[in-house]
């Protein structure tokens, strides 16, 4: 079975501060990791995604996040926001060889005031 | 088209009433998924087609729910004799192929509301 935390169903930053967004899983197998992001009215849009390689991924919109294995956390961040990035970010998890639907999390709304 | 397109955006429907929900996903996408998303979670999965096959049903709640896509391109998801439970968002998304690792693009959702 497969699980996605994301720790904050709200987080309220600055405008210029850093982001962080968390997520944790729990997978049987080695995962496949995604973030994305939902603004209002739209569909959800994939920022990355974690599949083999390099644990660092880059995204779109200046984001990044960094797969760790021992930790289980695949966090998103940002080094500056903006009030664009205002919206709902989604975690989401799926295995090689098991669950290949992904199950994603309940969300985390971000918040970026002046 | 360019993108995944969803229809109705809104829906309000009565308690017992059957609704369909339409999905136009992107042309050259051999698979097609649908999710329901209750206020506050995330997307759970609900039934998903490589073509016109459907190899997973197991996310359907019960058997008021089904799903079509007989020409392999536009879907339909119809919840028979609806209930107040049945109110949530529910997204269609394709990808190119049925992979893990595939991207999946969401469509815009339609907003189903159960009196």
């Amino acid at each position: 079975a497969q699980s996605v935390t994301q720790l904050g169903s709200h987080v309220s930053v600055s405008e210029g501060a850093l982001v962080l967004l968390r997520c944790n899983y729990s997978s049987s197998v080695p995962p496949y990791l995604f973030w994305y992001v939902q603004y209002p009215n739209q569909g959800l849009q994939l920022l990355l995604k974690y599949t083999t390689g390099a644990t660092l991924v880059k995204g779109i919109n200046g984001f990044e996040a960094e797969f760790k294995k021992s930790e289980t956390s695949f966090h998103l961040t940002k080094p500056s926001a903006h009030m664009s990035d205002a919206a709902e970010y989604f975690c989401a998890v799926s295995g090689p060889g098991g669950s290949y639907i992904p199950t994603f999390g309940r969300g985390t709304s971000l918040i970026v005031h002046p | 088209g360019a993108g995944v397109s969803q229809s109705p955006r809104y829906k309000v429907t009565k308690r017992g009433q059957d609704v369909t929900l339409r999905c136009d996903p992107i042309s050259s996408h051999a698979t097609l998924y649908w999710y329901q998303q209750a206020l506050g979670q995330g997307p759970e999965f609900l039934t998903y087609f490589n073509y016109e096959a459907q190899p997973d049903k197991s996310g359907l709640p019960s058997d008021r729910f089904s799903a079509e896509r007989p020409e392999g391109s536009i879907s339909t998801l119809t919840i028979q004799r609806t209930e107040q439970r049945d109110s949530a968002m529910y997204r269609c998304a394709s990808s190119l192929g049925g992979r893990e690792v595939d991207t999946q693009y969401f469509g815009p959702g339609t907003r189903l509301t159960v009196l």
